[in-house]
């Protein structure tokens, strides 16, 4: 098993650019999640989805979209990309939504981003 | 909304010597868990406690949960370069959306050799 891939693992834009950051598990987890991890402030969630067609916000989700199509992959859409998004960024996954609240989160290896 | 308080920011110790970093929460818990992340790496899960005063060891790595669950440390004995890194903390907390999973800031574990 990969567990969860990620990426690209490195990113350039400008502001106003659009891109999506693929994550991709293959261990038929129920749960996946993004969160964004900024010096000093730990990792914060954006986005979660509890299985195919579930995605809901977390703590910090504007000006990300997300959908899950299918229970392999969680893609993480930056619509309009600001200075302010400039950050690394996991996705991560739980086996399944009954151990979402008791499970422990598998990490793929982080997207790095930097907008200009 | 909830908040874990994780300190210290840093730490700086001589291979050998100890290290502790410690979490503390205004509210209960409901279970707290542990990752470490290597520079340049991914946080990768080290453990979970769920009942109150639980502790677990793990070779050189001593985890506690506080009697009241609204606090945990992390406890390194005689630390060795593979260790350095950030530890975080993540507490979960009854009622919470999504994981329920709040993270501190972390501690990042600085080593001289």
């Amino acid at each position: 098993n990969a567990g969860v891939t990620q990426t690209p693992k490195f990113q350039v834009l400008k502001t106003g650019q659009s891109m999506t950051l693929q994550c991709a598990q293959d261990m038929n987890h129920e749960y996946m999640s993004w969160y964004r991890q900024d010096p000093g402030m730990g990792l914060r969630l954006i986005h979660y989805s509890v299985g195919a067609g579930i995605t809901d916000q977390g703590e910090v989700p504007n000006g990300y979209n997300v959908s899950r199509s299918t229970t392999e992959d969680f893609p993480l859409r930056l619509l309009s990309a600001a200075p302010s998004q400039t950050s690394v960024y996991f996705c991560a996954s739980i086996r399944d939504r009954e151990r979402a609240r008791t499970g422990e989160l598998f990490f793929g290896e982080g997207s790095r981003l930097t907008v200009l | 909304g909830q908040q874990v308080m994780q300190i210290p920011q840093y730490q700086h110790v001589q291979e050998g010597e100890d290290f502790t970093t410690y979490c503390n929460s205004s509210t209960t818990l409901s279970n707290i868990q542990w990752y470490k992340q290597r520079p340049g790496g991914h946080p990768v899960f080290l453990i979970q406690l769920v009942k109150s005063g639980e502790v677990k060891k793990q070779k050189r790595l001593t985890f506690q949960f506080g009697e009241a669950k609204k606090n945990s440390s992390l406890h390194i004995t005689a630390t060795q370069t593979t260790d350095v890194g950030t530890y975080f903390c993540a507490g979960r907390y009854s009622g919470g959306g999504a994981d329920g999973l709040t993270f501190g800031k972390g501690t990042h574990l600085i080593i001289q050799p």
